[in-house]
């Protein structure tokens, strides 16, 4: 079964440091997220993209993050000059059409020093 | 706003024994709504969903959910459960008439006792 791939697993940064997450979205979906998790707390909803644009996006996803198609597969998240409470794991998903279910990936562990 | 309750922070059940992990939520709209389970250091890995049709949905791995519209539930549930289904699991909402995004639960963490 096609999955989401996110690369790296874990990513240790310094603070103030640009940090880039990968996402390898599934390959005919058409929509797609990046979510975080801060340890312990819930899943949190960061911005969804679909045309080449962002279509959403929440109040956490300020000036400091952006997101890029580069091309027909990747999806990145970067984000700017880190913080230390940027530290979670952060969730690539991605889905077909309208009423199909979004697929996630495994998440990549972004740890702020 | 959507939002999504799950009431109990954990739940123990004997193997064989069914089990229920509650949800309920708040749209203005026509909800989607989906359950996900998350493994120790794995992402959240799709069970089952409502759109719309029957009320009772049937998913991976055994489970169901009953979507009750007058109630505003949908609980998860699997008649005998498993040692190695013990997880976290997460309910979520959509709002269909107004965004795209999930709304999650904080999860149920759901241990399945030998």
């Amino acid at each position: 079964e096609p999955e989401v791939t996110q690369t790296p697993s874990h990513q240790v940064t310094q603070m103030g440091q640009e940090v880039i997450l990968h996402c390898v979205p599934i390959s005919n979906h058409l929509y797609f997220y990046w979510y975080r998790q801060i340890l312990g707390q819930k899943v949190e909803f960061l911005v969804s993209f679909y045309n080449n644009e962002i279509s959403e996006k929440s109040e956490i996803f300020d000036d400091q993050f952006s997101v890029e198609r580069p091309d027909g597969s990747n999806f990145t998240l970067k984000i700017r000059s880190t913080k230390l409470e940027d530290s979670a794991m952060y969730f690539c998903a991605s889905r077909d059409s309208s009423n199909q279910p979004q697929h996630f990936g495994d998440g990549t562990r972004l740890s702020i020093l | 706003a959507q939002s999504v309750a799950q009431p109990e922070d954990q739940v123990n059940v004997a193997e064989g024994n069914p089990l229920t992990v509650k949800c309920t939520y708040s749209v203005s709209g026509n909800p989607y709504l989906f359950w996900y389970v998350q493994y120790p250091n794995r992402g959240l890995q799709f069970l089952l969903k409502y759109i719309t049709g029957d009320n009772l949905v049937k998913g991976s791995y055994g489970f169901e959910a009953e979507f009750n519209k007058s109630q505003t539930s949908f609980h998860l549930k699997k008649p005998s459960a498993l040692v190695s289904d013990s997880a976290l699991y997460f309910c979520a909402v959509r709002d269909s008439d107004r965004d795209d995004k999930i709304i999650f639960g904080k999860g149920t963490r759901l241990h399945i006792l030998p």
